[in-house]
């Protein structure tokens, strides 16, 4: 089983400030780097996603940072606010019919006031 | 709205019981998973099914089975359940072409199984 290693575990962010979470990767075949974010209660939910053709992909707050050589994505909340307090899951995958993605760990922001 | 719905929200068995959870997909996927999700080990992946009467084993399939009957259903069999099977469960889907566009994987909302 091919790894997806995330961290930190939980985070703690003031508001306004910013979140950076990490992963890395050993399968040098995916081609799909999704994060998605889950709030208590609920199923994670896709947040963002990009393929390596790119180093970099924002959805308004939300930034993938892409570093192929060294194998490493991360997501980076700005301006981080109370309501985005939950866990965030990176994710690999592999198209040419591979069905499955992997997912890290999690890490579990926490944004106070 | 497109969703996957999981039969229960909170289940409590008694163990040895044999449990079965439930996952309906209105999306026409072809593709359906069922994850276990605990602190600290993340999503792991217990089956899945690329096609009806189809299944595969995830990375911790000892203890389960699965059925997919019909391509909207999949179903999540606990044989004997033991307290360490006491968990989130996640359901999800995604069509074959696909997991790797945007929007890949939709999760149910979860079944959390307590079993005593």
């Amino acid at each position: 089983q091919q790894q997806v290693k995330q961290s930190p575990q939980s985070l703690i962010v003031q508001k306004g400030g910013i979140s950076i979470i990490n992963c890395a990767y050993e399968n040098t075949a995916f081609d799909y780097f999704p994060w998605y974010q889950q709030f208590p209660g609920k199923g994670p939910a896709l947040l963002i996603a990009i393929r390596p053709d790119v180093s970099e992909k924002k959805e308004g707050r939300f930034t993938i940072s892409f570093n192929k050589s060294a194998k490493q994505f991360s997501l980076h909340i700005m301006d981080s606010q109370p309501g985005d307090s939950a866990t965030y899951f990176c994710a690999t995958g592999s198209g040419a019919g591979s069905y499955q993605l992997t997912f890290g760990k999690g890490t579990k922001l926490s944004v106070i006031p | 709205d497109v969703k996957v719905t999981q039969s229960s929200r909170y289940l409590v068995k008694r163990t040895g019981e044999k449990v079965f959870l439930e996952c309906v997909q209105d999306m026409d996927h072809e593709n359906m998973f069922w994850y276990r999700q605990d602190p600290g080990l993340g999503l792991r992946l217990i089956y899945f099914s690329y096609d009806v009467k189809m299944k595969e084993k995830g990375d911790i399939p000892e203890g389960y089975s699965v059925s997919r009957e019909k391509k909207e259903r999949f179903s999540l069999i606990l044989e004997s359940a033991s307290t360490n099977q006491t968990s989130m469960y996640l359901c999800a889907s995604s069509p074959t072409t696909v997991p790797t566009q945007v929007g890949g994987y939709t999760f149910g909302s979860g079944t959390r199984l307590t079993v005593v």
